[in-house]
């Protein structure tokens, strides 16, 4: 049974950086044609990828965000941790990662966490 | 950019059946996936590769993809399918990235 849960701050201040852990069982990233991805979700709006990383350390962003995004995997732990910097009000979102096995480069998000409220104010 | 549109919002009776499209340029080519979410839950892979489905789907979710236009169709719709649908496709042009489409709010009625 494939599990996923994102953990971090509940709250930040704006110019922070936001760090984001992804910790998941049933199944690890070293296996081929694995990836873990993270998606937001603003309140009332949609949904927003934002970053995945596959078993064969491949990184993909979103290009608007690429610039303030990392996304790194620590196997070991299995887990996936995602950096924001210069958080802003406009980052207010629940954060979710998610599960894929469907191989590089085209991920199917097929499992994902209860994701993780992440509020800005100032 | 790749753009996908939805309609806002979709409402059906009790038994009958809901389409909900998803339009983008030449989104035939590609392929759609479609995640329902409920209220205050984690979106939920109901179809991918337009119209395959995950194990524990109903029959019921199905999907197609043609031109300019993906379908997803429930049908005998019941109470439970009340949720947000998104439609979402990997854009393998320039920037190689996942699209999601606004949603669609399905009420039913």
């Amino acid at each position: 049974q494939i599990t996923l849960k994102e953990s971090g701050p509940m709250v930040m201040k704006p110019t922070q950086t936001l760090t984001l852990t992804c910790t998941f069982s049933g199944f690890s990233l070293t296996t081929s044609g694995v990836a873990v991805g993270w998606i937001r979700q603003p309140p009332g709006k949609a949904l927003e990828w934002l970053a995945v990383i596959f078993w064969n350390g491949d990184e993909r962003y979103a290009p608007s965000l690429k610039n303030r995004l990392t996304i790194t995997k620590d196997t070991s732990k299995n887990q996936v941790v995602l950096t924001m910097t210069n958080m802003d009000l406009v980052d207010t979102a629940t954060y979710f990662c998610s599960h894929s096995a469907s191989g590089w480069p085209a991920a199917i998000f097929d499992s994902w966490g209860p994701g993780t409220l992440v509020s800005v104010s100032s | 950019s790749y753009v996908l549109t939805q309609p806002p919002s979709v409402s059906v009776a009790p038994r009958q059946t809901a389409r909900i499209s998803c339009g983008g340029n030449n989104i035939g080519s590609k392929s759609v996936r479609w995640y329902q979410q409920r209220p205050g839950q984690a979106p939920v892979l109901v179809v991918f590769d337009d119209s395959d489905r995950p194990s524990g789907i109903p029959e019921r979710f199905s999907g197609s993809n043609a031109g300019n236009t993906a379908t997803l169709t429930i049908s005998r719709v019941e109470a439970g399918d009340e949720a947000d649908y998104y439609c979402q496709v990997w854009d393998d042009s320039g920037d190689h990235r996942y699209v999601f489409g606004p949603g669609t709010k399905v009420t039913v009625l």
